[in-house]
């Protein structure tokens, strides 16, 4: 386990469509963040768990967007409905509650273009 | 809310030359403070951070000082390179949970 894995690494789809992406995190990491980036600005957060309870979830997540991470391993975030707003790379990122170094890792993301 | 205002939004430097970049938080509980690079195309990675019962930290040409009455940081990059060459994002935290970051410094280091 080298870091955090996201998949798929693109997606397009059709406006309307359903959209799923996954996160692994590193394994030993209890804390799971989703962010939203989009072209020339920083990441967003729009929420996180620690181990399989959401912690917090930002106004930025609209009802069409839910996320789970059962059992406290992987997660996945669903879009319903994609709009072409939607288009962003979606960042997941990892770390360890309690860990002297933090250890705030993120993956490679995934790039959703909704045409 | 958390919010992070950085600047300069461009910075463009000569090779060998430093770059300062600057960030304020607006909450004052905030005492994390991240400094990612992002690559075109890749993810970002953490380069330096400071918690806030630290004025200064450094690591070989890059450092980062905070000032918590006036609720600003910065990163310093001396001797810069070509490869150096990225966007930098600044980031704020409490209790090192979700990250609230400013919106992005594209350095370029011509040779």
């Amino acid at each position: 386990d080298t870091g955090v894995s996201q998949d798929p690494r693109h997606k397009i789809t059709k406006r309307g469509q359903n959209v799923t992406f996954r996160c692994d995190p590193i394994s030993e990491h209890n804390r799971l963040y989703w962010y939203r980036q989009t072209l020339g600005q920083g990441p967003e957060f729009l929420t996180y768990f620690q181990n399989e309870a959401q912690l917090e979830k930002s106004r930025l997540l609209s009802d069409r967007f839910s996320a789970e991470r059962p059992k406290g391993s992987f997660s996945t975030l669903e879009i319903q409905r994609t709009e072409q707003g939607d288009s962003a790379m979606y960042l997941c990122a990892s770390s360890q509650e309690n860990r002297g170094d933090y250890g705030y890792t993120f993956g490679s993301g995934t790039r959703l273009t909704v045409v | 809310g958390e919010n992070v205002e950085q600047h300069p939004s461009t910075l463009s430097v000569q090779e060998g030359d430093s770059a300062v970049i600057k960030c304020t938080y607006s909450d004052s509980a905030s005492n994390y403070f991240p400094w990612y690079k992002q690559e075109l195309g890749k993810r970002p990675q953490l380069i330096i951070d400071i918690r806030s019962n630290v004025g200064e930290k450094k690591d070989q040409r890059i450092a980062v000082t905070l000032n918590k009455t006036a609720k600003h940081f910065s990163l310093h990059i001396t001797e810069t390179q070509p490869e150096d060459s990225a966007v930098y994002f600044c980031a704020a935290s409490w209790g090192f949970q979700k990250l609230v970051f400013g919106t992005g410094t594209r350095l370029l280091v011509s040779p």
